[in-house]
């Protein structure tokens, strides 16, 4: 147990649709990353989050979102999907200057 | 040449024997390096980090890091089946942000 929880567990879209992620980080976390892992590939990086601010984003177009509430916890939307949206979303978080990063257990989504 | 690369596998060592996994990186910034393990299904668990050349152990797994070579391994001793997984190598550069970048993993298989 990490800490991390993430909702909903499982997820089914269709093409076009928007979705929201959730995640709460460990207590006193104050950094949130979120990764996208299809099927056969390891997480790619998203977006972070520090203290509220987007604090670096990885190859992903702007239908990629997210925000970082003032509890630390966090979401991720992503509006027009794609079925390559299908994945398992990560959702990370860490105490800013500590090495080490809490998974929490992943949100599987599904886009037909 | 990708960022981190793994043998995708999948890699069959029989069980009670030594499991070698390795790992190159292209980043010379890279300053911390992970180990994850990923049972299928699941999110990645934190198994080993290593900062400094040379080896580290703890329990069962070695990891080992050359920075010259831009090369680092996980051994495993007296395999178990429990050690049947994916092993996903992510090292990490500290600018700006935390963010991990991930090989594609490398698929462990213990045979009883």
């Amino acid at each position: 147990e990490t800490g991390v929880t993430q909702s909903p567990t499982h997820l089914i879209k269709t093409r076009g649709q928007q979705v929201t992620l959730r995640c709460s980080s460990q207590s006193g976390h104050n950094t949130v990353s979120w990764y996208q892992q299809a099927l056969g590939q390891g997480p790619q990086f998203i977006f972070q989050y520090y203290r509220e601010e987007e604090n670096g984003r990885g190859n992903f177009p702007p239908r990629f979102s997210g925000l970082q509430f003032p509890n630390y916890s966090s979401e991720l939307n992503v509006n027009a999907l794609e079925l390559d949206d299908s994945a398992l979303y990560l959702c990370v978080s860490a105490s800013g200057g500590k090495e080490t990063q809490y998974f929490g257990p992943g949100t599987r989504l599904l886009v037909l | 040449q990708k960022e981190v690369e793994q043998n995708s596998g999948p890699l069959s060592v029989p069980e009670g024997a030594i499991a070698s996994l390795n790992c190159t990186y292209s980043d010379r910034g890279s300053q911390s390096f992970f180990w994850y393990r990923q049972y299928s299904g699941k999110s990645p668990e934190l198994i080993m980090s290593i900062y400094s050349n040379g080896d580290k152990e703890d329990g069962r797994f070695t990891a080992q890091l050359n920075k010259a070579s831009q090369y680092v391994s996980l051994l495993i001793r007296d395999s178990q089946p429990s050690d049947s997984a994916t092993y996903l190598c992510a090292p990490r550069v500290k600018r700006g942000n935390e963010k991990l970048t991930f090989g594609t993993g490398t698929r462990l298989t213990i045979i009883p």
